[in-house]
């Protein structure tokens, strides 16, 4: 069947560690982002590919990093520089024509203490 | 600024009643208008999807209506089951999928 595949489900780290989170799709989806989740708040978004090399920050971009070097994969990394990097982290991916439905890994969640 | 809010943050119902989803949102370009479903510790799942040019859009068990004059979206589970239990998501566009805003949820809680 065809997905999104985020792993780790659980990562820990420890504050100052840059940190990389996977997110792999086999949907042949252009377009893939990331979103952040906290408690009690709607879902925001981080970065934001539409193809393969080129990418676009969100509302929240500071801290983090993303690259697209393949259509399938959209790797996030959490930098030192994200002063409250703890969260729930989504992937998601969509047709890149029209509009259309988002469709979401089951996430990661990073503990940085 | 523009939002998506919710009208309820919790919904309590028993088995088998209907339960009717609330979300309220601010900007007069949307067009575009999705539900999603998120179980604890798993991602968002898309339920059901409509478009501004409709008001009404039925799928298994679920029904979204839409009112464009109050700017207000519901979303309604028939005969509501333990299985529904989880936090339901509003989101909608003005037309590009990158600026999709989300509602904060609401938990819907479904007592045997």
């Amino acid at each position: 069947d065809g997905g999104i595949t985020q792993s780790p489900k659980y990562l820990f780290r420890k504050e100052g560690q840059n940190v990389t989170l996977s997110c792999e799709q086999n949907l042949n989806h252009d377009a893939m982002y990331w979103y952040r989740q906290d408690p009690g708040q709607g879902l925001r978004l981080i970065y934001y590919s539409q193809i393969v090399n080129d990418f676009q920050k969100g509302d929240i971009a500071e801290g983090y990093s993303v690259s697209r070097e393949k259509k399938e994969s959209f790797p996030l990394t959490v930098t030192s520089a994200q002063k409250n990097p703890t969260a729930f982290y989504l992937c998601a991916s969509t047709r890149h024509r029209g509009v259309s439905p988002l469709h979401f890994g089951n996430g990661t969640r990073l503990t940085v203490t | 600024g523009e939002s998506v809010g919710l009208h309820l943050p919790t919904l309590s119902v028993q088995e088998g009643d209907n339960s009717i989803i609330n979300c309220a949102y601010s900007n007069s370009a949307s067009d575009y208008f999705i539900w999603y479903k998120q179980e604890s510790g798993k991602g968002p799942q898309f339920i059901i999807d409509i478009r501004s040019n409709m008001d009404k859009r039925q799928g298994q068990r679920v029904t979204v209506l839409l009112n464009k004059t109050v700017k207000h979206l519901s979303l309604q589970i028939a005969a509501t089951q333990p299985g529904d239990s989880a936090v339901y998501f509003c989101a909608e566009t003005g037309g590009s999928n990158y600026k999709l805003t989300f509602g904060k949820g609401t938990l819907l809680t479904v007592n045997p």
